[in-house]
């Protein structure tokens, strides 16, 4: 079986401080992604990446920041947290481009105060 | 721009009465769409893929079933544990990621 996993399933954070995101999978995938779900808005990605070191933008990349040192590993990074980043930000990873499926972690439920 | 619209919002049932997800979509060449099932508070879970129209799938008391514009969800005699969000999500020639609809919040009842 796949598995994602994130490294907390509940954060609370002051405005301004740097949050770190982790996910990571055991599965050797190629892709991973970030995702936050709000809402009415559903889900939006934020950050994929397709190999380690290489990212790529999603619809809303602003504010955030990505790592991936390692090919099961894939951060994200809140460099200076606000309110508006209150969410469920969702992690995952699939095993190559084209049409294969995205596996979902846990997910962390951000309260940024 | 790719478009997904997921068909109703919130629908309940009772135990037993069976009913369809609607999924429209839009996309310049599908590759592949999919459906999850969120429970709340948790990631989403992988149900089906599909890649071409009149293609089905099944497991349990889903079906489900695509066409060149839509794509829908069947539950057949649902029970309460099958009351979670039903997210569907295709993709395209232009990417990698999914590009998701709303969901259909589904409740039912004993």
């Amino acid at each position: 079986d796949v598995k994602v996993t994130q490294s907390s399933r509940y954060l609370v954070k002051r405005t301004g401080e740097k949050v770190f995101l982790e996910c990571v999978q055991d599965m050797d995938h190629e892709n991973m992604f970030w995702y936050r779900q709000d809402p009415g808005l559903g889900l939006r990605l934020i950050y994929f990446s397709y190999d380690v070191k290489m990212k790529e933008k999603g619809d809303i990349p602003e504010g955030y920041s990505v790592s991936r040192e390692k090919k099961e590993r894939f951060s994200l990074i809140l460099e200076s947290a606000s309110t508006n980043q209150t969410s469920m930000y969702l992690c995952a990873s699939s095993f190559m481009a084209g049409v294969e499926t995205q596996y979902f972690g846990p997910g962390t439920r951000l309260l940024v105060l | 721009e790719d478009q997904v619209t997921q068909s109703p919002e919130a629908l309940r049932l009772q135990e037993g009465e069976s009913s369809s997800l609607n999924c429209s979509y839009t996309v310049s060449g599908l590759r592949g769409l999919f459906w999850y099932r969120q429970d709340p508070g948790k990631g989403p879970e992988f149900l089906f893929t599909l890649y071409s129209a009149g293609e089905e799938k099944e497991k349990e008391r889903l079906k489900a079933t695509l066409t060149k514009k839509e794509s829908f969800l069947h539950i057949t005699a649902p029970k309460p544990e099958d009351s979670a969000t039903y997210l569907c999500a295709v993709l395209s020639n232009s990417g990698y990621a999914l590009n998701f609809g709303k969901g259909t919040s589904l409740l039912v009842t004993p």
